[in-house]
């Protein structure tokens, strides 16, 4: 079966510019997640979602950041006005239960971003 | 603050021995645990999990173990092999924010054949 699916795998833009990377979930999957992974580093929590609704999104960095699930299936994850230190893979993730569940994440293969 | 941590960031092991990759945690709050593991150009990939009313937990060639004394926990990969080599990542979560995982920084598994 599919797994969780991210578009562009690359991305590249220019300091300033606004850029939206998609997440498609795992088909019936409730809950889904954004993490940014810096190079060598472990996985940085953003944001996640319940269905549609966005329950947390502590981890977002700045106010540049948006993320939204309107129809509680694909998401959107945009960056507005890009910054070299926002160089990064973000990663998306999906899981069937909802968060009151202990359920593991399935992770995309990520969006590497490179603000030039 | 709160963390989650790996002793070593690199661990190498010959083709068939035993590997034991740990991690420790500084929140008493935490009560699950997941072990992942990262192919280069990939997603972390779900290895095993573990919840705190548990200290044991065994899979295919895989076994945690949960320290709650200590707040350490170890995956221990039976004769490893080369298709092992990768990065591996312990997370941690609270039923009080179950949406969050808070992920260690990575031990990195080479298998010399």
């Amino acid at each position: 079966g599919a797994g969780v699916s991210q578009s562009p795998r690359y991305k590249v833009a220019k300091r300033g510019q606004d850029v939206a990377l998609r997440c498609d979930p795992i088909s019936g999957h409730v809950s889904l997640f954004w993490y940014q992974q810096a190079l060598g580093q472990g996985p940085e929590f953003l944001t996640y979602f319940q269905n549609e609704a966005q329950l947390d999104k502590s981890g977002l960095p700045s106010d540049r950041f948006f993320a939204e699930r309107p129809e509680g299936s694909v998401s959107t994850l945009k960056i507005q006005r890009t910054q070299q230190e926002d160089s990064a893979v973000y990663l998306c993730a999906s899981s069937l239960a909802g968060v009151s569940y202990n359920s593991p994440l399935h992770f995309g293969n990520g969006t590497r971003l490179t603000v030039t | 603050g709160e963390s989650v941590g790996l002793h070593l960031p690199t661990l190498s092991v010959q083709e068939g021995d035993n590997s034991i990759i740990n991690c420790a945690y500084s929140n008493s709050a935490s009560d699950y645990f997941i072990w992942y593991k990262q192919e280069s150009g990939k997603g972390p990939q779900f290895i095993i999990d573990i919840r705190s009313n548990m200290d044991k937990r065994q899979g295919q060639r895989v076994t945690v173990l949960l320290n709650k004394t200590v707040k350490h926990l170890s995956l221990q990969i039976a004769a490893t092999q080369p298709g092992d080599s990768a990065v591996y990542f312990c997370a941690e979560r609270r039923s009080t924010n179950a949406g969050k995982s808070t992920f260690g920084d990575g031990t990195t598994l080479t298998v010399k054949p």
